[in-house]
């Protein structure tokens, strides 16, 4: 069982649509990372949210953390073939060091 | 700006024999992580090193060992290696600090044959 849960696993829409990633745990964490994969390539940090109920803001991404810092959601709006990739939530805990667990990935694709 | 230097970037060895992979993590971090990542799934935390020592272990296996040196760059070592092992490794590194991020490398692609 997966300490961090993303939903969808997949998700396929068009240029232009918005889109949700959810990322849930029965877990609380300091911190909630999301990074964007490409094929081949590491994970490349999106943002970092830190304070429950806190929301931010990257152009068309916004990325919210509960209130109780079990969850995080992203979401892209109108978004563009170039957003396409893997997306991957991960939770810091002070109890395990900061050791970032990752969960399981949604995988986008935007077709133009 | 520097990055988390991985190599190589592609390894191909048989069943039963070696393989070391290196990380140059981002200068003035001061801690090392290793993760291994199959096929369509998310990355598994392997170790971590924080100022030399390791800090945190995950699911490595026996067969692997890893260390990070005086110049903090760090080794996976990786003996009698079996199919299963093929997968994309990476190294990332931090400035330890509370929810500091992590700065991934390009990871090395082990096939084993």
């Amino acid at each position: 069982t997966q300490l961090l849960e993303q939903s969808p696993q997949f998700l396929s829409i068009q240029e232009g649509e918005n889109l949700t990633v959810y990322c849930n745990s029965s877990s609380v964490f300091s911190s909630l990372q999301w990074y964007r994969q490409e094929p081949g390539e590491g994970p490349v940090l999106l943002v970092t949210v830190v304070t429950g109920g806190e929301v931010k803001k990257l152009k068309r991404l916004t990325f919210q953390f509960g209130d109780a810092r079990k969850d995080s959601s992203l979401h892209i709006t109108a978004a563009q073939t170039g957003d396409t990739g893997l997306y991957l939530c991960a939770g810091a805990r002070k109890a395990a060091g900061n050791k970032l667990t990752f969960g399981g990935g949604t995988r986008v694709l935007v077709k133009p | 700006a520097a990055g988390v230097i991985q190599s190589p970037r592609h390894l191909i060895k048989e069943k039963r024999e070696t393989a070391t992979l290196k990380c140059y993590p981002i200068p003035r971090h001061d801690t090392v992580y290793w993760y291994q990542q199959g096929p369509g799934q998310d990355p598994q935390f392997l170790i971590s090193f924080y100022e030399k020592m390791q800090s945190d272990k995950g699911s490595i296996p026996d067969r692997f060992s890893a260390q990070q040196f005086s110049d903090y760059h760090s080794e996976l070592n990786m003996s009698s290696l079996e199919l299963g092992d093929s997968a994309l490794y990476f190294c990332a590194s931090s400035y330890q600090g509370y929810n500091s991020p992590l700065h991934f490398g390009n990871g090395t692609r082990l096939t084993v044959t």
